[in-house]
């Protein structure tokens, strides 16, 4: 059993280059999340998604796309990657009705240059 | 201000215990959550304890519950050097079932 599975682990991009971070959940959950953690900053949700076709801004969305390709898959897209943007994120994801514990894949680091 | 805070670091010897504090402010917290994050990792929910209660125990770790002062704390008996980890306090309230994280206490211990 998998859990939640991110990719890439690592990644470094130019100023203005775009890209996807993609998760994928084998745990049959309804909602999903991304979270950005920077230094001091604890954790920050980007964008949510509460079930299969809806998506949800979070606190920190500008810059940043996402798509619920369906029930397993919830990817995370840079359009034009700005230094800002470096920081490791986080996919997690829920079955809601019951405690509300997240589960977290092992996260993404990505460096903007 | 933040709506969960907590203290940043926190350096304990090994053998000691380790109490790490929370404050947050929505009064409608359903339940409180404990999360664990070692270097490299995710996150993983480590306990959580519901509004309800004022105390849970398991095993070496103990979640006390002040609802009068909004405070939450775990305290882990016996640290270890492998507990050495940040430590993320979280809440969810009657109006939503997504987590509100505090900024994560790191927890170092020596020998």
């Amino acid at each position: 059993n998998a859990g939640v599975t991110q990719t890439p682990k690592f990644q470094v991009l130019k100023t203005g280059q775009s890209m996807t971070l993609q998760c994928a959940q084998d745990m049959n959950h309804n909602s999903m999340y991304w979270y950005r953690q920077d230094p001091g900053m604890g954790l920050r949700l980007i964008y949510y998604s509460a079930s299969e076709g809806t998506t949800d801004k979070g606190e920190v969305p500008n810059g940043y796309n996402v798509s619920r390709l369906n029930k397993r898959e919830f990817s995370l897209r840079l359009e034009s990657a700005a230094p800002s943007q470096t920081s490791v994120y986080f996919c997690a994801s829920s079955e809601q009705g019951s405690t509300g514990e997240l589960f977290f894949g092992e996260g993404s680091r990505l460096t903007v240059l | 201000g933040e709506d969960v805070e907590q203290s940043l670091f926190l350096s304990v010897r090994e053998g000691d215990s380790s109490v790490i504090n929370c404050t947050y402010t929505d009064s409608s917290s359903t339940y409180l959550y404990w999360y664990k994050q070692e270097p490299g990792a995710g996150l993983q929910l480590l306990t959580y304890i519901f509004s309800n209660m004022d105390m849970k125990q398991d095993q070496r770790l103990t979640v006390l519950l002040n609802k009068k002062d909004k405070h939450l704390s775990l305290r882990i008996a016996d640290t270890q050097t492998g507990d050495s980890a940040i430590y993320f306090c979280a809440e969810t309230t009657g109006g939503s079932y997504i987590p509100t994280f505090g900024r994560g206490t790191s927890l170092i211990v020596h020998p």
